[in-house]
């Protein structure tokens, strides 16, 4: 099956910096790849996500890189907030929707 | 809407009690899952559906199981509660897509067993 590994699984930056957090997956045949933010006690939610049919895909302050080729996805923040302090988790899927989560990066935006 | 919802938000169990957890989503998905998250970890798929009527494993099935009665409902049963059971539950749903859609959490079952 799918096997989602996730970089670094802890991340401290300074208020205004970038942060990036990149992800690998094993499975070619995946082409839909999710990022989650999770606050503390909160449900996971939905930042970005991206197809395989898309190499960068941007909202706002946060950015979401895919390379196939290397099956390798990043999620770039810049000028972190405060608030944007939590865990974020990346994730994949291949056919039949089923997501393989990374095993979470915890983001410390100091101020 | 209410998106999906679960009960309870915290349950302590002995070893040995079984319980189950309720999950409702109002958004007409097809699809639901089950996962869980141990303190500091990522999410592992317990169990899903992809209709009513139609269940299958995950990737951590062993001491659970779940029925698909209706499109809203995806309760998870724990038999026989073991303390490595301990950790939080998540419910999610998405509609279906062949290439992978968002998928929408409820909001967890904190769940101890002693």
């Amino acid at each position: 099956g799918e096997n989602v590994e996730q970089h670094p699984s802890t991340l401290s930056v300074q208020e205004g910096d970038s942060a990036v957090i990149k992800c690998t997956y094993s499975d070619s045949a995946s082409n839909y790849f999710p990022w989650y933010k999770q606050e503390l006690g909160k449900r996971p939610q939905l930042i970005i996500d991206i197809r395989s049919n898309v190499g960068e895909k941007k909202d706002q302050r946060i950015a979401v890189t895919l390379n196939k080729t290397a099956k390798h996805f990043s999620l770039h923040i810049t000028e972190t907030q405060p608030e944007d302090s939590a865990v974020y988790f990346c994730a994949a899927s291949g056919a039949g929707n089923m997501l393989t989560f990374g095993g979470g990066t915890r983001l410390m935006v100091k101020p | 809407n209410a998106g999906v919802t679960q009960t309870p938000k915290f349950r302590i169990l002995k070893i040995g009690q079984s319980m189950t957890l309720q999950c409702t989503q109002d958004m007409n998905h097809n699809y639901m899952y089950w996962y869980r998250q141990d303190p500091g970890m990522g999410l592992k798929l317990i169990y899903y559906s992809v209709g009513a009527g139609i269940t299958d494993k995950g990737e951590v099935p062993n001491g659970y199981n779940v029925s698909r009665s209706t499109t809203e409902d995806f309760p998870l049963r724990l038999e026989l509660a073991a303390p490595s059971q301990t950790s939080v539950y998540f419910c999610a749903s998405s509609s279906f897509s062949m290439t992978g859609n968002e998928q929408f959490f409820g909001p967890g079952t904190r769940l101890t067993v002693l």
